[in-house]
Formats: C-alpha cells, sequence, structure tokens
C-alpha cells in the first residue's frame, strides 16, 4: 500500500518569508499524481498544486512551486512571499493508478506578521 | 473551478439515531465519489469509494453495515451513519472527481459535515 509521510507537524514563518514543506510517499507503481491540499480553519479541502509523475519539470502555481525528487521519493511544497492568508493545515497527498487518494498527515502552517 | 456541496454542515444526534450526508457535485458528473473521516488534528482516513450505480467499495476495518453509502446519480452520494455511538462522532469528508473537467483525475472535496453523537 502506498504511505506518504509528513515528517513536520508544525511550521512557522515569517510573513513574506519563504518557508518549504517536506513530504515523502513510498509507492512500486511508475505512473502517478502527487498533490498539496490546503485546509484553511473552515475545513474545505483546497488544491494547491499537483504534479503528474511522468512530467521532470516541476509544478508552479504563483507563490507555490515543488520540488518533486522521484527517485527519492520527495514531494516538497515551497511557499514564496509568505501570506497571513497561508496559514493553514497542508496535506501532501497521492493519487495511485486506481485512483485513491492517500493523505500524509499534514503540517500546521504558521505565518507570523 | 469544481464545487462540491455536502449537507449538513453540522449534525448533532442522540445516540441510536441514524444520520444522512448528502455529498453533490453542482456542475460536475460525478461518477466516483469518495467518503474521508477525520478526527482532530489528523489526515483524512478514506472510508469508502461510492461508485454510481453499483456497490460502493469499503477500506479494510470500515463497517459496511454502520457506513451505508448510496450513490444513485452521477451527481448525489449520500453516506447514512446508522445506529449512530458517540464514537462515531467525527468530521466527515465527501469528494468526487471530476473526469471530463479541464482536470481530469483532480480531486474536489465538499465543505465537510461534523457529526456529533450525544
Amino acid at each position: 500500500a502506498q504511505t506518504v509521510t509528513q515528517s513536520q507537524p508544525e511550521m512557522s514563518v515569517q510573513e513574506a518569508e519563504t518557508v518549504t514543506l517536506s513530504c515523502t510517499y513510498d509507492t512500486s507503481e511508475s505512473d502517478y499524481y502527487l498533490f498539496w491540499y490546503k485546509q484553511p480553519p473552515s475545513r474545505q479541502m483546497i488544491l494547491v498544486i499537483r504534479q503528474e509523475a511522468y512530467k521532470q519539470q516541476n509544478a508552479t502555481e504563483n507563490r507555490f512551486s515543488v520540488n518533486f525528487q522521484k527517485a527519492a521519493k520527495s514531494f516538497s511544497l515551497k511557499i514564496s512571499d509568505s501570506q497571513l492568508g497561508d496559514a493553514a493545515m497542508y496535506f501532501c497527498a497521492y493519487r495511485s493508478d486506481f485512483n485513491k487518494f492517500y493523505f500524509g498527515s499534514g503540517t500546521k502552517l504558521n505565518v507570523k506578521p | 473551478g469544481a464545487v462540491v456541496s455536502q449537507h449538513p454542515s453540522r449534525v448533532i444526534c442522540k445516540s441510536g439515531t441514524s444520520v444522512k450526508i448528502e455529498c453533490r457535485s453542482l456542475d460536475f458528473q460525478a461518477t466516483t465519489m469518495f467518503w474521508y473521516r477525520q478526527f482532530p488534528k489528523q489526515s483524512l482516513m478514506l472510508m469508502a469509494t461510492s461508485n454510481e450505480g453499483s456497490k460502493a467499495t469499503y477500506e479494510q476495518g470500515v463497517e459496511k453495515d454502520k457506513f451505508l453509502i448510496n450513490h444513485a446519480s452521477l451527481t448525489l452520494s449520500t453516506l447514512t451513519v446508522t445506529s449512530a455511538h458517540p464514537e462515531d462522532s467525527s468530521f466527515y469528508i465527501c469528494s468526487a472527481r471530476d473526469r471530463a473537467g479541464t482536470r481530469p483525475g483532480e480531486l474536489f472535496f465538499g465543505e465537510g459535515s461534523r457529526l456529533t453523537v450525544l
């Protein structure tokens, strides 16, 4: 079974600074998708960024970018120019060939003004 | 983007009663929906995969007789917690895949439903 590991339960960053959230996963599949989801206090999950495993280029969405290392099975999220609204729980997720999603345990991001 | 709506957002019930939670895809057809359970400060745990027109597929350890799932149409899946007990109190989240949208395979989430069993 696939497992997703987020080793940082909580992180803090100063407003306007950059922070990187770590995620590793374990799989025997060669084709899959990786996602970062954000869960603010309202509790609704919001997609931040996605990465197809077959693409070597790292995905980027405005201030959010990933460092995808397929061989190392690592998928970190970098948030640049952090804003107060970025404060939330961040979940790394893996989507298998069978279209099942597996989530990491989450990282709580605090943004300090 | 695609919208998934869940109702009710909060429900309080007495022990022994049944509670139904609805999950609707508002602007796309979802042949597959997923139900997750989230305990406080924990991750989402997949409970079951709901397939339109067929039986749901439950994850190991999830009681199918307690958590009844019905996916009667391409836009609606329901989760019924039968004979609820306090240990069933949790945050339940549904999600749906948009197979035909601009981002096929992406998972869209409902707002979640907080169940409290007294």
